[in-house]
């Protein structure tokens, strides 16, 4: 069975600087997606980025970037330039490919930011 | 577009009783994903819906069920209520089940007492 760890309960980080979010995944399968969820506290669950597994290149939004180890199955989240808005509960989440409807989350870290 | 819209967004229930959540995705989107999180077990898939059949299912009993319509809207079910059941249940869509980004709704907060 797939699993997802999230290692980190609490974070805190300064309006600004850079925060970094680990997530580990367990999984026997080749074809695979990986995502990081946002949950503010109004609950919407919204999708911050994703990185396919057959890519090698490390995924970017904006001030969002992930470091992908596959080898170390290691997925972990940098923000960079923290605002008062990224304030949230983030999940780490796989999927196997040609199965997206089904994600595998973690147990979520919350990130607090202080002005 | 509008997005994905859950009712009610807040439930409160007595042990035994039965309750019917309701979930109306993203216009065009037919995958619909059902997920339970709670403080303990966290988020976990329930079930999914594509073009009104269940196509898979998380670990839950049978107490808990849905449908879908032709309008790809989507209820769960959740029979003989049990205080365990208290929890957020959130309802995604996407267009359809190849897609790697699921939009997700407010979530409706149940609780059993």
């Amino acid at each position: 069975a797939q699993t997802v760890t999230q290692s980190q309960p609490e974070m805190s980080v300064q309006e600004a600087e850079t925060v970094t979010l680990s997530c580990t995944y367990d999984t026997s399968e080749s074809d695979y997606y990986l995502f990081w969820y946002k949950q503010p506290p109004s609950r919407q669950m919204i999708l911050v980025i994703r990185q396919e597994a057959y890519k090698q290149q490390n995924a970017t939004e904006n001030r969002f970037s992930v470091n992908f180890q596959k080898a170390a199955k290691s997925f972990s989240l940098k923000i960079s330039d923290s605002q008062l808005g990224d304030a949230a509960m983030y999940f780490c989440a796989y999927s196997i490919g040609g199965s997206n409807y089904k994600l595998t989350f973690g147990k979520g870290t919350l990130l607090t930011v202080n002005p | 577009k509008a997005g994905v819209t859950q009712t009610p967004r807040y439930l409160i229930k007595t042990r035994g009783q039965q309750v019917t959540l309701s979930c109306s995705p993203i216009s065009g989107h037919r995958s619909v994903s059902w997920y339970q999180q709670t403080p303990g077990q966290g988020l976990q898939f329930l079930f999914e819906y594509f073009s009104e059949t269940q196509r898979n299912k998380g670990n839950f009993p049978g107490r808990f069920s849905g449908r879908q319509f032709s309008n790809s809207r989507s209820e769960m079910n959740v029979s003989t209520l049990e205080l365990g059941d208290s929890a957020l249940y959130l309802c995604a869509s996407s267009p359809d089940r190849a897609d790697y980004e699921q939009y997700f709704g407010p979530g409706t907060r149940l609780t059993v007492t």
